[in-house]
Formats: structure tokens, sequence, C-alpha cells
């Protein structure tokens, strides 16, 4: 079976400072990771995903994230915040049999301060 | 290339009424998926499609819940009826293979 645990309901930085956003995982099996960002109102876009190539994975907007195994994690950073990432950010995982049923975690909800 | 549509966008109904959600995937894609997505938490899978064959619909309460995706392509969520706790935000999501899923905007239903 496969969770994704995001610590941090709420993360709130200031424009231009570093963005870190935290997800752990659990699985069975090699996982495929992903993260997702939703702003208001709209559905999710997908930011990047991990699917056992390299283990750090680049995205759009200038996100990026590590995939690290000895600590079951695959946390998303950005080294300058900018207004617009303000949002609503989801990480989830999936077998690595490919099957595309993507287990989401609660989320973290990134305010960007001025 | 268009997205993933889907309507309506918003919907209010009282308890023990019926709703459908329509969902029309990305051109190609096979697989088609309903996630429910109630305030403060992330998407759950309702179900999964491939083709016109159901995957994996586990978590649908079929007691109240169904799906189609008759001709393969575009795809109805009814709930009947419906209850307070049901109001949440339905995603339908659209891929192929090899492709991670492609979300539509949702739509938000809320049940008074």
């Amino acid at each position: 079976a496969q969770s994704v645990t995001q610590l941090g309901s709420h993360v709130s930085v200031s424009e231009g400072a570093l963005v870190l956003l935290r997800c752990n995982y659990s699985s069975s099996v090699p996982p495929y990771l992903f993260w997702y960002v939703q702003y208001p109102n709209q559905g999710l876009q997908l930011l990047l995903k991990y699917t056992s190539a390299a283990t750090l994975v680049k995205g759009i907007n200038g996100f990026e994230a590590e995939f690290k195994k000895s600590e079951t994690s695959f946390h998303l950073t950005k080294p300058s915040a900018h207004m617009s990432d303000a949002a609503e950010y989801f990480c989830a995982v999936t077998e690595e049999t490919g099957a595309n049923n993507l287990f989401f975690g609660t989320g973290t909800r990134l305010t960007v301060i001025p | 290339e268009a997205g993933v549509a889907q309507s309506p966008r918003y919907k209010i109904i009282e308890k023990r009424q019926s709703v459908a959600f329509w969902c029309n995937p990305i051109s190609g894609h096979a697989t088609l998926y309903w996630y429910q997505q109630i305030l403060g938490q992330g998407p759950k899978l309702l179900i999964q499609f491939q083709n016109n064959g159901v995957v994996d619909d586990s978590q649908l309460p079929k007691d109240r819940f169904s799906a189609e995706r008759l001709k393969g392509v575009d795809s109805t969520l009814k709930i009947q009826p419906a209850k307070l706790e049901d109001s949440a935000v339905y995603l339908c999501a659209s891929s192929s293979t090899g492709t991670s899923p492609r979300f539509g905007p949702g739509t938000r239903l809320t049940v008074l």
C-alpha cells in the first residue's frame, strides 16, 4: 500500500525566500512520486514527477524535488519564492508498476508575503 | 491540445436530491479517473476506467454513487441520493500509457 504525509498544512514565506514543502512517502514497492499544484478554483497541475531515473527532478516554474530513499522523502523546493507561487501543493505516490492511481497527501497551502 | 473538460463547474442541491457530473477527457486518453476532494483533504480516487471498463471502484460508495463510460470516451458520475457529506470538489482526470494524469477544473458540489 502507498501513502504520503505532508508535514505542515500551511507554510508562509517572504517573497524571494526559499520555499521548502515536505513530503514523506510509504510504499511497499518502488514508487513513482509527484508534486501537483492547485490554484484557487482550478484543477491540479503537474509540477514534476520522479520515475526512478535521476533522483533530483526539475519541474516547471523553477521548482525541483529530490528523491531520498534512505529518508523516504520527496521534498519540494524553490530557491526564491514569487507571489504567483501562492497555491495549494499536493504530493502524491503511485506504484512503479505503472498503475496510475495516485494516492495524495492532504496538501500544503503556501502563502507568499510581499 | 484541449484539456479535460468538466461540467457543470458549480452545483448546489439539497440533500436527498440527485446530481450528475460530466467529463470529457483529453482525446486519445484511454484511462479516466474520478476523484473526490473534500475541503482540507487531498483528492481521493472514486473510480478508474480503462476505455469503457472499470479498473478500480473500491472506494466508490456504490449504494449512492454510480459512474459510466459507455463509449470509452466521456464519462458521467451520478449521486443519488446526495448526503451532506458529499459536498466536495469532484475532479476528473485522464491519462494515456506512460503519462501522468491530467486533471480537469473540477465540479464544486454543495449539498444543503
